[in-house]
């Protein structure tokens, strides 16, 4: 069966802190994975990863893509309040989102 | 506005009532899909249109959930004979096909 995976569940960390989220999938069709921060309402997007290997990078946030793997990782550098969130990875050729990643930032 | 229009935002019916939701995607957009979001897990893949064609409905949660797409542009997303199970949030996206989706506020449905 199809699946996407994140984790951890959930990450509690204190600003400035480094964090990693990981994605992996099982999926029959893979074109591209795509992340997405969900605060209170619609998840807003991050990143497109197509391509194995190479990072994209947007201001603090950074994403690279396995394809060997099958994964895929978000990193965050030095942490903000307002970085906490649902973060969403997706396969979207399967159109498949992962349950989450909820990531708290303590002042 | 050119973002991605959900309305109502939100509803509250009795069981076994019929509902209806409405999408209006970015205007540019010809895919359009519907999820349904639950407390704690990620969006669950309903269903996706390109332009009118409905082309994955397999995932449908169960024959009571409908969606059309006349004239490819907005969408509704029916649920006929509610159940206290279908509380949710329904999320429509749509996009282009080329740079991932871009997501509605979603309507929230509380069934009583």
């Amino acid at each position: 069966e199809d699946k996407v995976v994140q984790s951890p569940l959930s990450l509690v960390v204190h600003e400035g802190d480094t964090v990693t989220l990981n994605c992996s999938y099982e999926v029959t069709n893979f074109r591209s994975l795509l992340w997405y921060k969900q605060e209170k309402k619609a998840p807003t997007f991050l990143f497109m990863l197509t391509s194995s290997g190479i990072e994209k990078k947007s201001g603090r946030l950074s994403s690279i893509l396995d394809k060997k793997e099958l994964s895929s990782i978000l990193n965050i550098t030095a942490t903000q309040t307002g970085d906490s969130a649902i973060y969403l990875c997706a396969v979207e050729d399967d159109m498949r989102f992962g349950a989450g990643t909820r990531l708290t930032v303590k002042p | 506005d050119t973002g991605v229009s959900q309305n109502p935002r939100h509803k509250i019916t009795k069981r076994g009532q019929n509902v209806t939701f409405r999408c209006d995607p970015i205007s540019e957009h010809n895919r359009l899909y519907w999820y349904r979001q639950t407390l704690g897990q990620g969006p669950e893949f309903l269903t996706y249109f390109q332009n009118e064609a409905q082309l994955e409905k397999s995932r449908l949660l169960s024959d009571r959930f409908s969606a059309e797409r006349p004239k490819g542009s907005f969408s509704t997303l029916e649920i006929q004979r509610t159940e206290q199970g279908d509380s949710a949030m329904y999320l429509c996206a749509s996009s282009t096909g080329r740079v991932g989706y871009t997501f509605g506020s979603g309507t929230r449905l509380t069934v009583v």
